[in-house]
């Protein structure tokens, strides 16, 4: 049973392009969760996810950043614009069927700006 | 939630047993302690939880002390591959709670050959 997975592991974006990181969670996994961390910081919930529906977006920037989970394939984030701010980890989560369970973590995509 | 105190950073020496501390004293009666892990470049990685009473799994063990006060995370035997960011969170066991974890700077461990 694979693991969350998340692509790509690495991305670097110049200002003012579009970035898209991908998420599949485990198999049979209901919810989706991002994550941000800063350098030197904690992980920072950005967005709680369940298929084709946002159930609590309060972490994320009202502009420029929007997440999807479709009913079919992976759960994406995407930031539009990217500013040098931008640039940090963006760790994906999964858990079965409750928010009440433990969460499955990816391994993570570092997102450079230039 | 309730909010931790977690030192720094810590050493181990490879082979010992790492205890590693966690202050919650404003820890309230639904609310467990969750300790959680990541390794360099990863994400963080799920440990054990616990309620009030001790708990132990093939990763670790929890103490946790009869007030609640405070809780110790104790790897019996530590390897070089458990140098890691440890994070103690407390957190309510009902819904909506993965997403308020609150995540600190956790316990940077060294683990010493």
């Amino acid at each position: 049973n694979a693991g969350v997975m998340q692509n790509p592991r690495h991305l670097v974006r110049r200002r003012g392009q579009e970035a898209r990181l991908r998420c599949s969670p485990m198999k049979g996994h209901s919810h989706v969760y991002w994550y941000r961390q800063l350098p030197e910081e904690g992980l920072k919930f950005m967005v709680y996810l369940q298929k084709e529906n946002i159930i609590d977006e309060s972490g994320m920037p009202k502009e420029r950043f929007s997440a999807e989970f479709p009913k079919e394939g992976p759960s994406i984030l995407r930031i539009q614009q990217v500013v040098r701010g931008d640039s940090a980890a963006y760790f994906c989560a999964s858990s079965p069927n409750t928010e009440r369970e433990k969460l499955f973590f990816g391994s993570g995509t570092q997102l450079s700006v230039l | 939630d309730a909010k931790t105190t977690q030192p720094t950073s810590m050493d181990c020496a490879e082979g010992r047993a790492a205890n590693l501390p966690c202050n919650h004293s404003t820890i309230s009666g639904n609310e467990y302690v969750y300790w959680y892990r990541q390794i360099h470049s990863q994400g963080p990685q799920y440990i054990i939880h616990g309620l009030k009473n001790n708990e132990t799994n093939e990763m670790a063990s929890l103490i946790i002390t009869e007030d609640r006060k405070s809780s110790t995370l104790i790897l019996p035997h530590a390897t070089l591959r458990d140098t890691a960011v440890y994070y103690c969170i407390v957190r309510p066991f009902d819904a909506g709670n993965n997403r308020k974890l609150i995540w600190g700077l956790g316990t940077s461990l060294a683990v010493n050959p």
